[in-house]
């Protein structure tokens, strides 16, 4: 059963464009959501993070739009540049009990060339 | 410096070989985790430790061992490797109490068991 799905599963979008990157979860004891970037070769790396009490996070031109209603999140990636081509991962983290994190499958995020 | 190192970063083997991929973290972090990510699964947590000598079960932990000898360190052991296990694996780190933590990831090592 998978708990975050993400979608698409690839996106490309034009230098300047903004890009969304789609995320859902089912458990809804999750309550803070973390995405990380990882560059070919790399491992992944904390971007940006949101929790369940705050519907939008900001950091430059990274912002997080959350609705708990829905249980949907999704990254908002503005003046797209090409250093921003990536695969980005959604996860989730439980209030309560284990701090284990629970990955989505990723989306590959280019820059058409 | 890098604060998760891993290695080997490559490493092939055999069929029913034995492997061990090792892992150092100087961040003084508690928490150690060890993922597998492979296209169309993302990233799929194996084992996970909280301190030396302790040992958490992960979601897919079949076919796999770990130990942490110390606060730094964390072994993924594969005894009798099988072509499943072919993957790129992660390390990582993340402070004590865990909680709304960063996790901060290695560079990974590329295992294929032919």
């Amino acid at each position: 059963q998978q708990q975050v799905r993400q979608s698409p599963q690839s996106l490309t979008v034009w230098e300047g464009e903004t890009a969304i990157l789609n995320c859902s979860y089912e458990d809804s004891t999750f309550n803070y959501f973390p995405w990380y970037q990882q560059f070919p070769g790399e491992g992944p790396a904390l971007l940006i993070s949101i929790r369940s009490v705050s519907d939008k996070k900001e950091d430059g031109r990274f912002t997080i739009f959350f609705n708990k209603r829905e249980k949907k999140l999704s990254l908002h990636i503005t003046d797209s540049q090409p250093g921003d081509s990536a695969t980005y991962f959604c996860a989730a983290q439980p209030g309560t009990g284990s701090n284990r994190l629970t990955f989505g499958k990723g989306t590959k995020f280019s820059l058409i060339p | 410096e890098a604060a998760v190192t891993q290695s080997p970063r490559n490493k092939v083997t055999v069929t029913g070989g034995n492997v061990t991929l090792s892992c150092r973290q100087t961040n003084s972090h508690n928490y150690m985790y060890w993922y597998r990510q492979d296209t169309g699964h993302g990233l799929r947590l194996i084992h996970y430790s909280y301190g030396a000598g302790n040992l958490q079960i992960g979601d897919v932990p079949d076919g796999y061992k770990a130990t942490r000898t110390t606060q730094e360190d964390f072994f993924l052991l594969l005894e009798l490797a099988s072509p499943s296990q072919t993957s790129l694996y992660f390390c990582a780190s993340s402070d004590s109490g865990g909680r709304d933590a960063e996790q901060f990831f290695g560079p990974g090592t590329r295992l294929t068991v032919l």
